[in-house]
């Protein structure tokens, strides 16, 4: 079984400032790993996934996530947040069972101050 | 391409009342799936399907049952909405490939009196 853990379900920065959104996983096998953006009142979008290769990812509107195996964790951030960055933010972990089903974790609400 | 779509948009039911929820997807994916959004929890997958004419069990079956008799949608039935059952549902569909993306409609908010 696996698990997703968002530390902090409300995060302030100002304009300007750098962005970190926490993610940590549990997964008895080697998991995928996704981060995805909801804006008010709208579905979810894929920001960036993670499955084999480089750690380091790149996704959409300039944000960015490492896995790293040794702390089970997938952490989002972005060097210099924008007022259109305020949205809700979800990490989820897909292992390789029948359905690709995918595990959310709570969601962390980004707001971003002039 | 309108991609993944859900009809309603909203929708208030008495406790009691059923109701149908539809999903319908243009993008040929073989898999899709129902889940339901709560403040603070995520979101959590009610059921599943892998198919056209296959459905499994998610993580919060209970109250819920689904139907895919066409491959390009997916319905979801309350037969005697609670008061719990108050939510946003989203439906999603994607390949079968394991590392691909879940695409997402825009949500049905339900509101049970």
């Amino acid at each position: 079984a696996q698990s997703v853990t968002q530390l902090g379900s409300h995060v302030s920065v100002s304009e300007g400032a750098l962005v970190l959104l926490r993610c940590n996983y549990s997964s008895s096998v080697p998991p995928y790993l996704f981060w995805y953006v909801q804006y008010p009142n709208q579905g979810l979008q894929l920001l960036l996934k993670y499955t084999t290769g480089a750690t380091l990812v790149k996704g959409i509107n300039g944000f960015e996530a490492e896995f790293k195996k040794s702390e089970t964790s997938f952490h989002l951030t972005k060097p210099s947040a924008h007022m259109s960055d305020a949205a809700e933010y979800f990490c989820a972990v897909r292992s390789n069972n029948a359905g690709n089903m995918l595990t959310f974790g709570g969601g962390t609400r980004l707001m971003v101050k002039p | 391409n309108a991609g993944v779509t859900q009809t309603p948009k909203f929708r208030v039911l008495k406790t009691g009342q059923s109701m149908t929820l539809l999903c319908a997807q243009d993008m040929n994916h073989e898999y899709m799936y129902w889940y339901r959004q709560d403040p603070g929890m995520g979101l959590r997958l009610i059921h599943y399907s892998v198919g056209e004419g296959t459905t499994a069990k998610g993580e919060v079956p209970d109250g819920y049952n689904v139907s895919r008799l066409k491959k390009q949608n997916f319905l979801l039935g309350l037969e005697s909405a609670a008061p719990s059952q108050t939510s946003v549902y989203f439906c999603a569909s994607s390949y079968v490939v394991s590392t691909d993306t879940q695409y997402f409609g825009p949500g049905t908010r339900l509101t049970v009196l």
